[in-house]
């Protein structure tokens, strides 16, 4: 399978403990994207690689999140002290640089669910 | 700010009717590009189809067919004689320029329900 791997596929964690969400791209996309999707909702962006840069972060990533993409190849992307409000399903995508526009693939995504 | 509305939640049809779903975007960028994927239970949204701003020609593939227009800053998508497992959520996205790249905005989605 050469599409984008998100694991695990769902998690089910207590309020207030860490957890980590791991994301491997497609081999040859040089930028990898986290989205947030709530119900019924569309997803929402909420950060940015560039091989192993992050480059962007939007407002939504709470000093609670962080992601790192070590060698620009998987991400990580880690929540701390979870809250009920975190519960959502975590996207991540890869794209090519160019050509600008560039489509987005999707992983099937990890379901979050704090209780 | 970047906004993608699609108006329809939730569509219900009968197999082989014709289906369409609107999206109408709102944008400050002369150059950008629009987006439709799928979302089938899974999970996993599923990329159907890019269209450039400079392009307006519309697009037909298989059943499915865009018609992109400027005037009206409208993209929608078109299930010619729709199948059960056209059921799916189905959401526009838009293009949206960062400093360091683009990222997309999406649309709530529309719920698309195909009953045999």
């Amino acid at each position: 399978d050469t599409g984008v791997s998100q694991n695990p596929r769902h998690k089910i964690t207590k309020r207030g403990q860490n957890v980590t969400f791991r994301c491997d791209p497609i081999s040859e996309h040089n930028r990898l994207y986290w989205y947030r999707q709530t119900l019924g909702q569309g997803p929402e962006f909420l950060t940015y690689f560039q091989n192993e840069a992050q480059l962007e972060k939007s407002r939504l990533l709470s000093d609670r999140f962080s992601a790192e993409r070590p060698k620009g190849s998987f991400s990580t992307l880690e929540i701390q002290r979870t809250e009920q409000g975190d519960s959502a399903m975590y996207l991540c995508a890869s794209s090519l640089g160019l050509p600008r526009g560039a489509e987005a693939f999707f992983g099937q995504g990890t379901r979050l669910t704090v209780v | 700010a970047q906004k993608v509305t699609q108006a329809q939640t939730e569509i219900s049809v009968v197999e082989k009717e014709d289906v369409t779903l609107d999206c109408v975007y709102e944008t400050r960028d002369t150059t950008y590009y629009l987006f439709w994927y799928k979302q089938p239970p899974s999970g996993e949204l599923v990329f159907l189809i890019r269209r450039n701003s400079f392009d307006e020609q519309n697009e037909i593939s298989g059943r499915y067919s865009w018609n992109f227009q400027k005037s009206t800053s409208s993209f929608n998508f078109t299930i010619t004689a729709s199948q059960v497992v056209d059921s799916a959520v189905y959401f526009c996205a838009l293009s949206e320029e960062m400093e360091y790249g683009n990222k997309l905005v999406f649309g709530a989605g529309t719920i698309l329900r195909v009953k045999s």
